[in-house]
C-alpha cells in the first residue's frame, strides 16, 4: 500500500522558516518524482515544487518551482530515508495553506497518490 | 502558466441526475488533463487522467472527454457519495495548474 506521511507544519511568523518532511512507503521511492502541492483552506490547489529522480539528472534530482516560491523554497530528497523535504524560508502570509506531498506512479505528471496534508500558518 | 477555468462554480442536482462539468484551458494541452474529486477534510482523489482514462477503482459512471482546450467530466447518475468538489488539472507544462473547482451539491 502506498503511504505518504507529511510532518513539520505549524505556526510561524512572517519572514520565518519551516521544513516540511514527507516519508514514503509502499513503492520504489528512488524512481519516483515527488511534488508538493498546496491548498489555501477553502480555495484551490497549486503545484509548488517538484523533484525528479537522480537518474533523471542533477546531483539530487532536477527541481522545478512555481514562480511565487522561487528563491525562497528548496525541495530535496534523501533516497536512503525514502523522504522528501520542503525547506521554506522568508515565509509570507500568502504561503498559509495545507501542504500535500504527492507522487505520480502510473503515468508521469499524473498525481495519483497524496498524503494527508500538513497545515502551515504564517501569521504574526 | 496555463490557466484552467471551470464552469459552473456550483452545480445543484438531485441523486440520480446527470452532472456535466466543464474545464477550459488558456492554451492547448493536448489530452493532458486530469480530474480529481475532493471531499471536506480529505486529499483529492484521482478520477480521470489523460482526458478520458478512468483511474483504478473509479466507478464507470464517471467519464471524461475532450482535447486541446475544452474538456468535460460527466457523472451519468449521481450517487449520494458523489456530492463533492471537482478539480481539473493539467500536466502539459510546469507548473502543473488546477482549475478553481466545481462544487456539486445536493439540490
Amino acid at each position: 500500500e502506498v503511504v505518504l506521511v507529511e510532518s513539520g507544519g505549524g505556526l510561524v511568523k512572517p519572514g520565518g522558516s519551516l521544513r516540511l518532511s514527507c516519508t514514503a512507503s509502499g513503492f520504489s521511492f528512488t524512481y519516483a518524482w515527488m511534488t508538493w502541492v498546496r491548498q489555501v483552506p477553502g480555495k484551490g490547489l497549486e503545484g509548488v515544487a517538484r523533484i525528479k529522480t537522480r537518474s533523471d539528472g542533477g546531483h539530487g534530482g532536477t527541481t522545478d518551482y512555481v514562480a511565487p516560491v522561487k528563491g525562497r523554497f528548496t525541495i530535496s530528497r534523501d533516497d536512503s530515508k525514502n523522504t522528501v523535504y520542503l525547506q521554506m524560508n522568508s515565509l509570507r502570509t500568502e504561503d498559509t495553506a495545507v501542504y500535500y506531498c504527492t507522487t505520480e506512479l502510473q503515468v508521469r505528471g499524473v498525481i495519483d497518490y497524496w498524503g494527508q496534508g500538513t497545515l502551515v500558518t504564517v501569521s504574526s | 502558466e496555463i490557466v484552467l477555468t471551470q464552469s459552473p462554480a456550483t452545480l445543484s442536482l438531485s441523486p440520480g441526475e446527470r452532472a456535466t462539468l466543464s474545464c477550459r484551458a488558456s492554451q492547448t494541452i493536448g489530452d493532458y488533463l486530469a480530474w480529481y474529486q475532493q471531499k471536506p477534510g480529505q486529499a483529492p482523489w484521482l478520477l480521470i487522467f489523460d482526458s478520458s482514462n478512468r483511474a483504478t477503482g473509479v466507478p464507470a459512471r464517471f467519464s471524461g472527454s475532450g482535447s486541446g482546450t475544452d474538456f468535460t467530466l460527466t457523472i451519468s447518475s449521481l450517487e449520494p457519495e458523489d456530492f463533492a468538489v471537482y478539480y481539473c488539472h493539467q500536466r502539459s507544462t510546469w507548473p502543473p495548474t488546477f482549475g478553481q473547482g466545481t462544487k456539486v451539491e445536493i439540490k
